[in-house]
């Protein structure tokens, strides 16, 4: 199993560009979910689906936009990049729709920096 | 809301000695509380979860639900405990994990 990849592992973008960061797991879960990591933040959660078709918001989604049309694939976009959006993103997945509950399986992350 | 504090952003301690990594929550319900850490150049882990109540690398941490405290504690630290901690929580019903500030853990030989 490669458990949860993610892609790009590094991006540099312009403000204003749009782009979308990969995430996809084997481990047929329910729950995905981003996060981003800031240093002096910690964590904090974007966006999280609870399965195909489902998706809610989190601590900080604006700016973001997810889909979550099969189990495997949880991309996120991001509509017009800004400076403030310069972090490492985080993918994780977890068994169940109550998935907050178990263990979060993580991706590698993705580094974003926005010029 | 469910809030946690991590109060300190940097700890260290010297190898042999007992470290302890505090975390505090804000949530009046029955939370479920983790601690994750991530080693340098690897994932995020899981390092253990209060419900199951059993010591990892010879990491306990015990929920008080009197000081709403989780805090993460290992008698003798090793250079290899060198890394980010996380402490998490999710409440029941909620489908959120929020996680806490982290504390960067020194182990100096």
């Amino acid at each position: 199993n490669a458990g949860v990849t993610q892609t790009p592992k590094f991006q540099v973008l312009k403000t204003g560009q749009s782009m979308t960061l990969q995430c996809a797991q084997d481990m047929n879960h329910e729950y995905m979910s981003w996060y981003r990591q800031d240093p002096g933040m910690g964590l904090r959660l974007i966006h999280y689906s609870v399965g195909a078709g489902i998706t809610d918001q989190g601590e900080v989604p604006n700016g973001y936009n997810v889909s979550r049309s099969t189990t495997e694939d949880f991309p996120l976009r991001l509509l017009s990049a800004a400076p403030s959006q310069t972090s490492v993103y985080f993918c994780a997945s977890s068994y169940g729709t109550r998935g907050a509950k178990y263990e979060q399986y993580f991706g590698p992350g993705t580094r974003l920096t926005v010029t | 809301a469910q809030r946690v504090t991590q109060p300190e952003k940097l700890l260290s301690v010297f190898k042999g000695a007992p470290v302890e990594l505090k975390c505090n929550y804000s949530y009046s319900g029955s939370p479920e509380l983790f601690w994750y850490v991530q080693y340098s150049r690897q994932r995020l882990q899981l390092l253990l979860r209060h419900i199951s109540r059993e010591s990892i690398k010879g990491f306990t941490a015990d929920l008080n639900k009197g000081e709403t405290s989780f805090h993460l504690k290992k008698p003798f630290a090793q250079e290899e405990d060198s890394a980010m901690y996380y402490c998490a929580l999710t409440q029941g019903g909620s489908e959120k994990l929020v996680f806490g500030k982290g504390t960067k853990l020194t182990v100096n030989p």
